[in-house]
């Protein structure tokens, strides 16, 4: 199994500009998380998905943060417009109920916004 | 709310040693589940451990134990025979039985001296 694939790995962009971060879950998984990690915060969850649908997302910063999964193979995160602020390592993870609460992550993007 | 501490900023130890991570956590909650991931410079976050709240037993893994201690919610990582490749931020994490809501401590970088 190739495991959660991200993508892409690095992303830097201006302020103002829209920013698509992409998800691969591992096949089979049911669970789709989306993970923001800062100095700051640290590691804090944003929205997760069952069975591509939405279930938490409560720890979306504000309206220029969405996510969707339009099926069970893939998930984006879009932020529009970009901010400074919203530089920061995002981090998928998925989760089956094989082995329950388990998560497995995905490397991460690392975006800069400049 | 549930919050997790880590209040070992930094640790190091040199190689071959033991060392243990501590980590405590407040939940008003009985069932639940703790982990322990590693994040090297790679930044992959890698599950190195979980335990089951209603279980009495300690996990292992390998060179990795934890000690439980549950009246005291306390979770801390004991790593036995350290290894340069140990190297890497630990995050220790609760995740209540259902919730599907990951939440971090704020981690300790630990550093093998070889």
């Amino acid at each position: 199994d190739a495991g959660v694939i991200q993508s892409p790995r690095h992303e830097v962009t201006e302020m103002g500009q829209e920013v698509t971060l992409r998800c691969k879950p591992i096949s089979g998984h049911d669970y789709l998380f989306w993970y923001r990690q800062t100095m700051m915060r640290g590691l804090e969850l944003l929205i997760y998905f069952n069975n591509n649908v939405p279930i938490d997302d409560s720890g979306m910063p504000e309206d220029r943060f969405s996510a969707k999964m339009p099926n069970a193979s893939f998930s984006t995160l879009k932020i529009q417009p970009s901010e400074p602020r919203d530089s920061a390592v995002y981090f998928c993870a998925s989760m089956g109920l094989a082995v329950q609460n388990e998560q497995f992550f995905g490397p991460g993007t690392r975006l800069t916004v400049l | 709310a549930q919050t997790v501490t880590q209040s070992q900023p930094e640790m190091s130890v040199q190689e071959a040693e033991t060392v243990t991570l501590s980590c405590t956590y407040d939940t008003s909650e009985s069932n639940y589940y703790l982990f322990w991931y590693k994040q090297p410079p790679s930044r992959q976050m890698i599950l190195v451990i979980r335990q089951e709240a209603y279980k009495q037993q300690n996990a292992t893994e390998n060179r990795f134990s934890v000690n439980f201690q549950k009246a005291a919610k306390s979770f801390s990582l004991k790593i036995s025979d350290s290894q340069l490749g140990d190297t890497a931020m630990y995050f220790c994490a609760f995740d209540q039985t259902g919730a599907n809501n990951l939440f971090f401590g704020t981690g300790t970088r630990l550093t093998v001296i070889p």
